[in-house]
């Protein structure tokens, strides 16, 4: 199973609600990423998780929540968001280092609207 | 902060040509890599190039790798429609704790007409 899964596929939600995203793989990845990307726009990274722990997160505002609930399940809790937040939301996940594999495998995204 | 910047932004191309693509980027690297993102669609990694190989071919992909420039390049031979994506290239840095941080440069948009 080569493939990461991510629900909902679409996503339209008001100001004041309360959603997650969610993905998941089952290759046994042990770092998992999520990104964001505006129309006509390359994929920007926002966290990363390695061994189900946050090891980066690019100034993203509180109002975006990662959790990791286990090596396979990478979740996006959202609250308070804005109009601007409006983008596609990519997971992907990779192979640890020291197997020289880097690539990338990612999900199909969530298009979210924020309204 | 973008990392490789693609040219052309877009390219538009009859089926059967072959399609080149430019990328740039600014810092050292370990490896760049390519991907390809169909219309509103995921990423699917395509290739990758270490920073110490000069050429990589991959069925009727071709990357080159020029890092006095800091410079790449994807040529797609014998196009097809099915081809018509976005291109983005890719530089890779080890983030610590088992993790790589993937920095994509603009992309550039490829259509193929039949």
């Amino acid at each position: 199973d080569t493939e990461v899964t991510q629900t909902p596929k679409h996503l339209v939600m008001g100001m004041t609600n309360k959603k997650s995203l969610k993905c998941e793989q089952h290759m046994g990845h042990r770092a998992m990423y999520w990104y964001k990307q505006k129309a006509k726009k390359p994929p920007e990274l926002m966290f990363v998780y390695s061994y189900e722990k946050l090891s980066i997160n690019e100034s993203v505002p509180s109002r975006f929540s990662p959790e990791c609930p286990n090596s396979s399940l990478l979740n996006l809790h959202l609250h308070a968001l804005q109009p601007e937040d409006s983008a596609l939301y990519l997971c992907a996940s990779s192979q640890e280092i020291g197997t020289g594999v880097h690539e990338q495998y990612f999900g199909p995204g969530t298009r979210l609207t924020v309204t | 902060s973008q990392q490789g910047e693609e040219d052309p932004q877009a390219l538009s191309i009859q089926e059967g040509e072959n399609a080149t693509m430019n990328c740039s980027y600014k810092t050292s690297i370990n490896n760049l890599q390519w991907y390809r993102q169909n219309s509103g669609r995921g990423l699917v990694h395509l290739i990758l190039i270490r920073s110490n190989e000069r050429e990589k071919h991959s069925g009727r992909l071709r990357v080159t790798l020029d890092t006095s420039k800091k410079s790449s390049s994807l040529l797609i031979t014998a196009s097809r429609a099915a081809d018509t994506a976005s291109y983005f290239c890719a530089t890779d840095r080890y983030s610590g704790a088992g993790s790589y941080q993937l920095t994509f440069g603009k992309g550039t948009k490829l259509s193929v007409i039949p």
